[in-house]
């Protein structure tokens, strides 16, 4: 099983608002991670967690809160969000294997599409 | 900086043609992810390439992983409406030892169109 879920699938939220999304997997992963993805754009990386620690930001805006509650969820929490966040986020988990060959494939969940009035 | 250089960027073809997406860089990698988006969707893995030289098949498509695992290429036989999508290769970025900032470089996509 090589699944990651992700709700919700979509969210339209206005600027005032707080919303969170919530991503799951159950592979043992201990690496999950958070993208941004414009359209017909790569993912950008915004933050990783490792073995439930945040281990990377890559200066994302306060406006943007990560939480990793245990190894299988990871939450990213919103607030005073702005039109230009509107994107598809995405999440993603990898096994974190250790070792200096970093051979440690993604996977990624199927996405919230999130609009931002 | 490691950069990967993705050609063609757009790519529009008729169903049952054959085509070749390609994946460049001055960088060695230890490994090579090729992964495939459909609109609103995340990317779904295709295949992880490890060694140079090395290829692999599924089922239409082919991967290959350059000698110097500095390149990769993905080549579609008779490609379908079904193959329409972002094409992405994407590969580790060589951090600190053991990983700990672990990081994939993306290249920036191929948009397939395949026409019935």
């Amino acid at each position: 099983d090589t699944e990651v879920t992700q709700t919700p699938k979509h969210l339209v939220m206005g600027m005032t608002n707080k919303k969170s999304l919530k991503c799951e997997q159950h592979m043992g992963h201990r690496a999950m991670y958070w993208y941004k993805q414009k359209a017909k754009k790569p993912p950008e990386l915004m933050f990783v967690y490792s073995y439930e620690k945040l281990s990377i930001n890559e200066s994302v805006p306060s406006r943007f809160s990560p939480e990793c509650p245990n190894s299988s969820l990871l939450n990213l929490h919103l607030h005073a969000l702005q039109p230009e966040d509107s994107a598809l986020y995405l999440c993603a988990s990898s096994l974190r294997t250790s070792g200096r060959d970093n051979f440690d494939t993604q996977y990624f969940g199927p996405g919230t599409r999130l609009t931002v009035l | 900086t490691q950069l990967l250089e993705q050609s063609p960027q757009f790519l529009s073809i008729q169903e049952g043609e054959n085509l070749t997406v390609y994946c460049n860089s001055s960088s060695v990698f230890s490994s090579l992810q090729w992964y495939r988006q459909e609109p609103g969707e995340g990317p779904v893995l295709l295949v992880t390439v490890v060694t140079g030289g090395e290829v692999k098949k599924l089922k239409r498509l082919t991967f290959q992983f350059g000698d110097a695992r500095k390149d990769s290429s993905l080549h579609i036989t008779a490609a379908q409406p079904g193959d329409t999508g972002l094409y992405l290769c994407a590969a580790p970025r060589m951090g600190n030892s053991g990983g700990s900032n672990y990081k994939l470089t993306f290249g920036k996509g191929t948009l397939l169109t395949v026409n019935p």
